[in-house]
């Protein structure tokens, strides 16, 4: 079975820095690629960042490029998202989530997802 | 920057009936369209990628329909677990970005 298990999320003050991982199991990491998508409090899906199954392509939604670092341990089957300068507006429940399908460069439909851990920015 | 719109933003239908969600996008995606159904304190499911295709598992009441920038989603026949969130995501934009509509939200 198929499994996503973030973890790392809690109350970070503004400013602040928050490291997220996301284990996985039941498929064959390095085949595909690796997707955080975000959702605030009450609101829509943000997608966040996306890296390819080597690791080689990345990309970032314009809201975090620059704060947040998407990376990627072969060798431990784990996504990593780290997060600087962490504003209000960062708030939401982080979800891991596979591209659909396994391919060298970035797939953008996933399946599936974790069930996502929550991150707080608040004083 | 592609912006994804849905509608309507809450749909009321009884369970049985028909139910057709829209979304538009601001450009041309061709296919590259998908639709996920979220529930209350879970993760997104994926229902149909390629604008048309069934995921793994998705029962056959779920058709997805459209190319470029409208697309719809339609349940033949509502069942009370499809009361839920569904959210369109674009994935079609070179340097990929991939868009999420604002979701529709269907209950009775």
């Amino acid at each position: 079975e198929v499994q996503l298990v973030e973890s790392g999320g809690g109350l970070v003050k503004p400013g602040g820095s928050l490291r997220l991982s996301c284990s996985a199991s039941g498929f064959t990491f390095s085949y595909f690629g690796m997707n955080w998508v975000r959702q605030a409090p009450g609101k829509g899906l943000e997608w966040v960042s996306s890296i390819s199954s080597s690791g080689s392509y990345i990309r970032y939604a314009d809201s975090v490029k620059g704060r947040f670092t998407i990376s990627r341990d072969l060798a431990n089957n784990s996504l990593s998202l780290q997060m600087k300068s962490l504003r209000a507006e960062d708030t939401g429940v982080y979800y891991c989530a596979r591209a659909a399908v396994a391919a060298a460069g970035l797939v953008g439909w996933f399946d599936p997802w974790g069930q996502g851990t929550l991150v707080t920015v608040s004083s | 920057e592609i912006v994804m719109t849905q509608s309507p933003a809450t749909l009321s239908v009884s369970p049985g009936e028909r139910a057709t969600l829209s979304c538009r996008a601001s450009q041309d995606v061709d296919s590259n369209l998908a639709w996920y159904q979220q529930k209350p304190g879970q993760a997104p499911r994926l229902l149909i990628y390629g604008a048309s295709t069934r995921a793994t598992g998705i029962p056959a009441r779920f058709s997805g329909s459209g190319s470029g920038t409208e697309f719809t989603l339609t349940i033949s026949s509502l069942q009370s677990e499809d009361f839920a969130l569904y959210y369109c995501q674009q994935y079609n934009h070179w340097p990929p970005v991939f868009t999420f509509g604002p979701g529709t939200k269907v209950d009775f």
